[in-house]
């Protein structure tokens, strides 16, 4: 079983629509979360950290579930823009990070 | 304000060669890891330097190694290259240990015939 995991989709969603993303992780001394973004064939690029009382950032809402070992990921009003991989990410206190395989999202007209 | 700079962007080499791949990081940031990347996968975490240091590694063979520089730029090193280690190498840096999250490089994409 991977560390952490994610539903590889690909999600195809019409412009406007509201899209989540789910992510499990398995360590449990797991100390920060994070969501990226990334288009094809470029780096990485931080979306959002994701904290216990959740967050949100315009368009975009983290939830963190500790007692689960959940993520997720929620987008409103989809733009062609957030067609992407949205990778979800786990650090332990020690430095390590592990990233899921990623979610595709496509948005179309 | 430069970000993280990656050199090579392209790379090929032959089975059994070594290779060499850089990368400085943001500035202000003081600790850099290594992932590699292959097609349809999420980054695979190679190891983390700090202070100079390797101090977190992933499940890689010694073929892989690394450095940090006093400038706390880093290298990374693959030898006797092997065809499964074509990929897309990332070199992301943060500050300690990355609680607000990483800055990555544009990558160097190896590829080894």
């Amino acid at each position: 079983r991977k560390e952490v995991e994610q539903d590889p989709g690909p999600f195809n969603v019409p412009e406007g629509a509201t899209v989540a993303f789910n992510c499990t992780y398995s360590n449990s001394a797991s100390q920060s979360f994070f969501w990226y973004r990334q288009d094809c064939r470029k780096e990485p690029k931080l979306l959002m950290s994701v904290y216990s009382s959740g967050n949100e950032d315009g368009r975009f809402t983290a939830q963190l579930n500790r007692a689960s070992q959940y993520i997720s990921l929620l987008i409103r009003d989809s733009k062609l823009s957030d067609s992407a991989t949205y990778l979800c990410v786990v650090n332990t206190n020690a430095g390590k990070s592990t990233f899921g395989d990623g979610t595709t999202l496509t948005v179309k007209p | 304000d430069a970000g993280v700079t990656q050199s090579p962007t392209h790379l090929i080499k032959t089975r059994g060669q070594q290779v060499t791949l850089r990368c400085s990081p943001k500035s202000g940031h003081d600790t850099v890891s290594w992932y590699q990347q292959a097609l349809g996968q999420g980054p695979q975490f190679i190891f983390q330097y700090y202070e100079e240091e390797e101090r977190q590694r992933g499940n890689f063979p010694d073929r892989f190694s690394g450095h940090q520089f006093p400038n706390y730029s880093s290298e990374l090193n693959v030898n006797a290259l092997l065809l499964g280690d074509s990929a897309l190498y990332l070199c992301a840096s943060s500050l300690d240990l990355g609680f607000d999250g990483y800055t990555f490089g544009s990558g160097t994409r190896l590829t080894v015939v």
